[in-house]
């Protein structure tokens, strides 16, 4: 297994483009969200969903947004990039309602700055 | 809501000294605690979990203890190595849906040989 891939690793945007974050996993879980994560503030939810068709707001969701067509597939949309969107951006996958199995798998990362 | 506070860092030590970090949670329900670690550059990596009150997590001589009566999970270790110079964070999940993690602040922690 792959486990979560994130692509790309790297990014640099002028304020006001707009990208697509991808996030892919091979583990079938039902469960996925996006970080971000900033210096002094521990990592904070943009977006979750807890299967295909169905996803909602986290803790900063402003500026984002998000879909799922499939289980395998959560891309994380930019629409007008701003400095204060400058973060290292982490994916996130795990079964969500069983107890026992929970651990959540994180990607790699992706750093974004925005310019 | 949910929320999680670690002690303020970052942590200096020198190898084979003691750790603790220092976490606490407020929460609604029976959450589940989790350490994640993070080495530099990398993403998070579930370190221990505890599911339960008085459960005992622990991993690479990491040991962690859920106290519902303090509402903590101190992360110790006896003998830290250089190698466990990382970020550390604490971090509860549980109510609907164990996959959404409240995170705490992180703890930077350095070894020096």
């Amino acid at each position: 297994n792959a486990g979560v891939t994130q692509t790309p690793k790297f990014q640099v945007l002028k304020t006001g483009q707009s990208m697509t974050l991808q996030c892919a996993q091979d583990m079938n879980h039902e469960y996925m969200s996006w970080y971000r994560q900033d210096p002094g503030m521990g990592l904070r939810l943009i977006h979750y969903s807890v299967g295909a068709g169905i996803t909602d707001q986290g803790e900063v969701p402003n500026g984002y947004n998000v879909s799922r067509s499939t289980t395998e597939d959560f891309p994380l949309r930019l629409l007008s990039a701003a400095p204060s969107q400058t973060s290292v951006y982490f994916c996130a996958s795990s079964y969500h309602r069983d107890r026992d199995k929970y651990e959540q798998y994180f990607g790699p990362g992706t750093r974004l700055t925005v310019t | 809501g949910n929320s999680v506070t670690q002690m303020e860092g970052p942590v200096t030590l020198s190898e084979e000294a003691f750790l603790t970090i220092n976490c606490t949670y407020t929460a609604t329900g029976y959450p589940s605690l989790f350490w994640y670690v993070q080495y530099p550059g990398e993403g998070l990596q579930l370190l221990l979990k505890a599911t339960k009150a008085d459960d005992k997590g622990s991993n690479k001589g990491f040991e962690a203890t859920y106290r519902k009566e303090t509402t903590s999970f101190h992360l110790e270790k006896g003998s830290v190595q250089v190698s466990d110079s990382a970020v550390y964070f604490c971090a509860l999940g549980g109510g609907t849906s164990y996959g959404k993690l409240t995170f705490g602040q992180g703890t930077i922690l350095t070894v020096h040989p």
